[in-house]
């Protein structure tokens, strides 16, 4: 059964700093998505990652695949305050019709 | 996102009620899929259907709960006899295809959601 795991859970991080949102996954996956959602709304789509060594960028998000590690990054570069969101990893299992999304990663930006 | 409806938004129902939400899909998709998002937590599938048929129903609780996408209309989640612990918020995806994601692009676009309160 494919699990997907997200970490941290929890990011609290300053205006202009760096970091990474890590998404594992357990079993074979094909492609890999990744979500934003701001409290009380819908999920927006930020990538779909379809081949290892994927990277897709779209302003200060950036976005990787390693299928032989099952890994996926959502790396943030100089952090502003509109980023704060919760961010969830879904994979697609090989041959299945289904999402299987992470726990989800709380990120705040402050000033 | 774009063109997947849900009604209603907001949900209150007393525990005993039957709750019915309803999704719209992006017109020409004829593949939904329903998600249950609990407080804090990531969202859970349920039930991914095509028209008129029931293709996974794996994550959908044995009891109270039915899912249907008529040939005409829009699909609808059906929860009967609601309980305090069916307070979450309800969200559809549709796609026009098999496997959301066939292209560059994501193709399963996610409604607005229904949020539900069993008080």
């Amino acid at each position: 059964e494919l699990k997907v795991e997200q970490n941290p859970l929890f990011l609290s991080m300053q205006e202009g700093k760096n970091y990474t949102i890590y998404c594992n996954y357990s079993t074979t996956s094909d492609r890999l998505y990744w979500y934003r959602q701001d409290p009380g709304k819908s999920l927006e789509s930020l990538f779909v990652l379809l081949s290892n060594g994927a990277v897709k960028q779209e302003g200060r998000l950036m976005a990787s695949l390693d299928t032989k590690a099952r890994l996926s990054t959502l790396h943030i570069t100089a952090a502003v305050h509109d980023l704060s969101a919760t961010y969830f990893c879904a994979a697609l299992n090989q041959g299945a019709q289904k999402l299987v999304f992470g726990q989800g990663t709380r990120l705040t930006i402050n000033p | 996102n774009a063109g997947v409806m849900q009604n209603p938004r907001h949900l209150v129902r007393r525990r005993g009620q039957e709750a019915r939400l309803r999704c719209s899909p992006v017109k020409g998709h004829s593949h939904v899929y329903w998600y249950r998002q609990l407080p804090e937590e990531g969202l859970k599938f349920m039930v991914y259907l095509q028209k008129e048929n029931i293709i996974d129903e794996s994550g959908m609780p044995k009891e109270r709960f039915s899912a249907e996408f008529p040939k005409e209309g829009p699909s609808i989640l059906r929860i009967q006899q609601v309980v305090r612990g069916d307070s979450a918020a309800y969200f559809c995806a549709s796609s026009p295809r098999e496997r959301p994601g066939e292209a560059s692009n994501p193709e399963a676009f996610f409604g607005q959601g229904t949020r539900l309160t069993v008080v």
